[in-house]
Formats: structure tokens, sequence, C-alpha cells
């Protein structure tokens, strides 16, 4: 079955680590899209890729960084310049956001201890 | 900053009751505005993208509509039942770039 995959579910990170998150899909989107949300807060863009080897930063970049190598993939990591990266975070992949909307992941829950 | 709010935040409803939201949207630059339904730990599902204005799209009980001059669309849902219960995000979409997302209505059905 094609779809999106998201892991881990649950992460736990000490304070001062990097920690990445993987995403992959196979259904041989283009753009794929980093979001995380916070209690009370929408969904807020993090980074995307519309291609390989490109990406472009969203609203809250700062602390975060991402590769594009593979079609398939887009790990996103935490870095310890996050200051405050407890919150769940959600990938997506899409042919074309604006027409043909998103397909989401089951998204990782991150917390930092 | 783009910005897309939805109304009411939340909401609590009895069975059966029929409900509506809204999700207003910068007018200008405008391609499709999408919804979407998620569930507690599921993924957000695709329920309609509108494109035209006076676009009305329906789903079973699940109904939409949109104003693209005005900036606003609505959802509507009629006769609510307990499955209904999930929050309802609303997106923005423009040409060439990243949906943009509003807070979400979050619906609670009591049976």
């Amino acid at each position: 079955d094609g779809g999106i995959t998201q892991s881990p579910k649950y992460l736990f990170r000490k304070e001062g680590q990097n920690v990445t998150l993987s995403c992959e899909q196979n259904l041989n989107h283009d753009a794929m899209y980093w979001y995380r949300q916070d209690p009370g807060q929408g969904l807020r863009l993090i980074y995307y890729s519309q291609i390989v080897n490109d990406f472009q930063k969203g609203d809250i970049a700062e602390g975060y960084s991402v590769s594009r190598e593979k079609k398939e993939s887009f790990p996103l990591t935490v870095t310890s310049a996050q200051k405050n990266p407890t919150a769940f975070y959600l990938c997506a992949s899409s042919i074309q956001a604006a027409l043909y909307g998103y397909t989401f992941g089951s998204g990782t829950r991150l917390t930092v201890v | 900053i783009l910005n897309v709010e939805q109304s009411p935040q939340s909401l609590h409803v009895q069975e059966g009751d029929s409900t509506n939201f809204t999700c207003s949207f910068p007018s200008s630059n405008f391609y499709a505005l999408h919804w979407y339904r998620w569930e507690t730990a599921k993924s957000p599902e695709a329920l309609f993208v509108m494109t035209l204005n006076g676009d009305e799209k329906k789903k079973g009980r699940i109904s939409a509509t949109l104003n693209t001059k005005e900036g606003y669309s609505y959802l509507y849902i009629k006769g609510s039942q307990p499955e209904d219960s999930a929050t309802y995000l609303c997106a923005f979409g423009q040409a060439g770039t990243a949906l943009i997302f509003g807070k979400g209505t979050t619906l609670s059905v009591s049976s």
C-alpha cells in the first residue's frame, strides 16, 4: 500500500542532544513538508522541499535542519539550538499541494526530558 | 505572514444536532481551500478541495461552501454522530508553496 511513514511514534530526548525524525513516502510525490503542532496552536510549517536536493525554510525553521537526498525521504533534525522542541511533528507529501492537498504521516511526539 | 482563522475553536453538541464552522482566509492569490478531519491518534484525512467561488461539496452528512471574494468557507455537519468527533482543519493553498493551516475546530458529539 502506498503511504507515508513517520518513525518513531514517540521520542524522548535529553536537553542538548540532536535528534532526527524520519519521514518516508512511497507515493512518488515530489514535495514533502514538516509541520509542528503545539497545544492550542495550528500546524506551523518548519521546512518543505518541492524537489530532491532543494528545500525551503518555513515560518519556524530556527533550530531545525533537513535534507532531501532521495525523493522518498525527508528527515528532520531537531538540534540543540531549538529552544522548545517538545511538540508533535507531522510530515506530509504532495504531488502539488495547492490543488491536491497533502497525504499525512501519523506523526512523532517528541519530548525533551 | 498570511493568516487562516477558524471559529469556533471548539464546540460540544448532542447527537443529532446540526452544526457548522467557519474558515476565513486571504482573498488574494487564492488557489484552493482544503478541509481535513483529524481524529485522535490518526493522520489528518482529506474531506474536500474547493477551488471555485460558489463551490459546494458534499460527502454524506458533511458539506462545505466557498466564497473566495470575501474569503470564507463554511463546513456543515447535518445530524452529528459521535463518530464525527474530531478536529476539523482548513488550509489555504497558493500556487507553488505549502498549505497554510488554521488552528482547527474541535468538535465533540455526545450520545
